[in-house]
């Protein structure tokens, strides 16, 4: 079973500051089948990035995802209020997902 | 717009069963392959299962902690999913998402807001 590790488990920035966020993998996933969400309390997560860089719909371009093998990116460049949650990465080996643990940005 | 609504959720003894249903609306139901997701309390997201549309079969697959115990189901007439949770642990306490997935299936495109699952005695 391939486990996601992210860090850092928590980010505190000020809006306007660039975020970036890391998805390791414990074996080379298909960048192909890497997506990023973002989850608010009480608040049905929302699909930011698949296909490693692929924004979803909707999506602001200061959103950005990157990377292959098993290290991967999520870079937020200039935080908006709005933006301060939980972000978790998410593999897919047919037919399962697995999850990060999460990586909390919040504001400093 | 797409809408997924949860509902069916409460609390449950260790032991009993629960059905929970997901209306969905605003996308071509009967053609779109669906999953469960859940969040324990304070820990992340888990995968509990999918099921394919009709021209696939209505194949489902699980995760390892629910198989044998979660049943996925739909029915298209209804655009309703479902998730039928049996012999129920305390360990299963969640908030259970419903979700379109999309792109070969790897991805969650939609999600509902979640219907809360306890399990206590």
């Amino acid at each position: 079973e391939i486990v996601l590790t992210q860090s850092p488990g928590t980010l505190s920035l000020s809006p306007g500051e660039r975020a970036t966020l890391s998805c390791r993998a414990s074996q080379s996933v298909s960048s192909s089948y890497l997506a990023w969400y973002q989850h608010k309390p009480g608040q049905a997560p929302r699909l930011l990035i698949y296909g490693a860089s692929n924004r979803a719909t909707g999506i602001p371009d200061r959103f950005s995802g990157s990377g292959s093998g098993a290290d991967f990116t999520l870079i937020i460049s200039r935080l908006e209020p709005e933006d301060f949650a939980v972000y978790y990465c998410q593999q897919f080996v047919n037919p399962t997902w697995t999850f990060g643990q999460g990586t909390k940005v919040e504001i400093k | 717009e797409v809408q997924l609504v949860e509902s069916g959720g409460g609390l449950v003894n260790p032991g009993g069963s629960l059905r929970l249903s997901c209306a969905a609306s605003g996308f071509s139901f009967s053609d779109a392959w669906m999953s469960w997701v859940r969040q324990s309390p304070g820990k992340g997201l888990e995968w509990v299962g999918r099921i394919k549309s009709k021209t696939g079969g209505e194949a489902t697959d699980y995760a390892a902690p629910v198989k044998g115990r979660f049943t996925l189901s739909r029915d298209d007439s209804k655009t309703t999913l479902y998730l039928q949770m049996n012999s129920l642990k305390i360990e299963d306490t969640a908030v259970y998402y419903c979700v379109r997935t999309f792109f070969s299936d790897s991805a969650g495109q939609y999600w509902g807001q979640g219907t809360l699952v306890t399990v206590s005695s």
